[in-house]
């Protein structure tokens, strides 16, 4: 049964803290993706990964970096965790662009 | 520039009933691919069915079936004898052979009514 599993489920952190969300896929795939999801705005995409240490931008890095030092492992940091960044953040994983992704569970971080 | 939109914001529909949820893209690449994703209320994304650019033939998988019209870019998922667990938040969303990302819709509710 494949599985891509993030860290924590629900998060509460405090306004400037640092924030790490971790993402673990056991398929041995290559891309790896952090969205955001807001309601009505679907899921903006913040940043993938095509490789190890391998990182690309997507609509919304602003505020957020990653890092992918293993290939089953993408990091989402939230250097100084804002109220606007208070949202559900979605982890996925892809074979190759022209196969489905798998999503984790989601976690769902309050920031106050 | 690329884009998928879907039009019906919420649906509601009689349990038993067959659905359609519309997607239309936008995109000037030959090669892509089209997807439809489920999230229920937990929260999980769940794929249902994939539509290559030059599968001629429309996927089908289950109840699920995928209605593409290349030539109006549209891709439309078809529900049929919908039940009470189809209610849930559906995105279309769409890759490029050319990008490694996918683009997604906004997303439509379907509300199943028992």
């Amino acid at each position: 049964d494949v599985k891509v599993t993030q860290s924590s489920r629900y998060l509460v952190k405090r306004t400037g803290e640092k924030v790490f969300l971790e993402c673990v896929q056991d398929m041995d795939h290559e891309n790896m993706f952090w969205y955001r999801q807001d309601p009505g705005l679907g899921l903006r995409l913040i940043y993938f990964s095509y490789d190890v240490k391998m990182k690309e931008k997507g609509d919304i890095p602003e505020g957020y970096s990653v890092s992918r030092e293993k290939k089953e492992r993408f990091s989402l940091i939230l250097e100084s965790a804002s109220t606007n960044q208070t949202s559900m953040y979605l982890c996925a994983s892809s074979l190759n662009e022209n196969t489905e992704a798998f999503f984790g569970q989601g976690t769902r971080l309050t920031v106050v | 520039a690329q884009k998928i939109t879907q039009t019906q914001p919420g649906m509601f529909v009689q349990e038993k009933e067959a659905v359609t949820l519309d997607c239309t893209y936008d995109t000037s690449d030959q090669s892509y691919g089209l997807f439809w994703y489920k999230q229920p209320s937990s929260g999980e994304m769940i794929f249902l069915i994939y539509q290559g650019s030059y599968d001629e033939q429309n996927a089908t998988e289950g109840r699920y079936s995928l209605n593409f019209q290349k030539a109006r870019k549209s891709a439309n998922l078809v529900i049929s004898a919908s039940q009470l667990g189809d209610s849930a938040m559906y995105f279309c969303a769409m890759t490029l052979d050319s990008n490694y990302q996918l683009i997604w819709g906004a997303g439509t509710k379907l509300i199943i009514k028992p």
